[in-house]
């Protein structure tokens, strides 16, 4: 079936230290790659998201970078910051309107 | 703005008992989603519609029914609670199919769901 993977499961890291999330994918028809960030007891929210003929997206200290033929994405945080403290996740999209997600990363950003 | 309501927000349920969680979003979004959420394994889809009075059967819809009789609801129904079952709940909608057009999902602030 269409699998998603994820690593790290945490992640630590210094304020303004960079943090690097990545993502494998296995369905070669995934076109849409979006991460979404969980803070503690809310609903996940969209961060950014790249499509299959982009290979990189920015949006100030975010980016995602997109390789189809390796079929992996990576998410990238430049110059932390502790309310970047939260579970990230990534996702792509198949078939019959389903995204399948990745079990998650907890990022911790230590003051 | 209230975007996507889920109630309850917490519920604990004995072996064998119903129960209904209800999804509410403002938005006039087609596209309705229940998922759950279990640690380690990051969100799974348990059912979806693509409009008002169409089901369909996502990636774990067993034990679980659902319906969407007007627009803006999506209610999740369990007809029998097994422990298996308890997880935090997510109800989602979205604008268009994810991978067409502004695929993103806005998601409620979930339910969680203990079956004793």
């Amino acid at each position: 079936g269409e699998n998603v993977e994820q690593h790290p499961s945490t992640l630590s890291v210094q304020e303004g230290d960079s943090a690097v999330i990545k993502c494998t994918y296995s369905d070669s028809a995934s076109n849409y790659f979006p991460w979404y960030k969980q803070e503690l007891g809310k609903g996940p929210q969209l961060i950014i998201d790249i499509r299959s003929n982009v290979g990189e997206k920015k949006d100030q200290r975010i980016a995602v970078t997109l390789n189809k033929t390796a079929k992996h994405f990576s998410l990238h945080i430049t110059e932390t910051q502790p309310e970047d403290s939260a579970v990230y996740f990534c996702a792509a999209s198949i078939k019959n309107n389903d995204m399948r997600f990745g079990a998650g990363t907890r990022l911790t950003v230590k003051p | 703005n209230a975007g996507v309501t889920q109630t309850p927000k917490f519920r604990v349920l004995k072996t064998g008992q119903s129960m209904t969680l209800l999804c509410a979003q403002d938005m006039n979004h087609e596209y309705m989603y229940w998922y759950r959420q279990d640690p380690g394994m990051g969100l799974r889809l348990i059912h979806y519609s693509v409009g008002e009075g169409t089901t369909a059967k996502g990636e774990v819809p067993d034990g679980y029914n659902v319906s969407r009789l007007k627009k803006q609801n999506f209610l999740l129904g369990l007809e029998s609670a097994a422990p298996s079952q308890t997880s935090v709940y997510f109800c989602a909608s979205s604008y268009s199919r994810p991978g067409q057009g502004v695929g993103e999902l806005f998601f409620g602030e979930g339910s969680r769901l203990t079956v004793l």
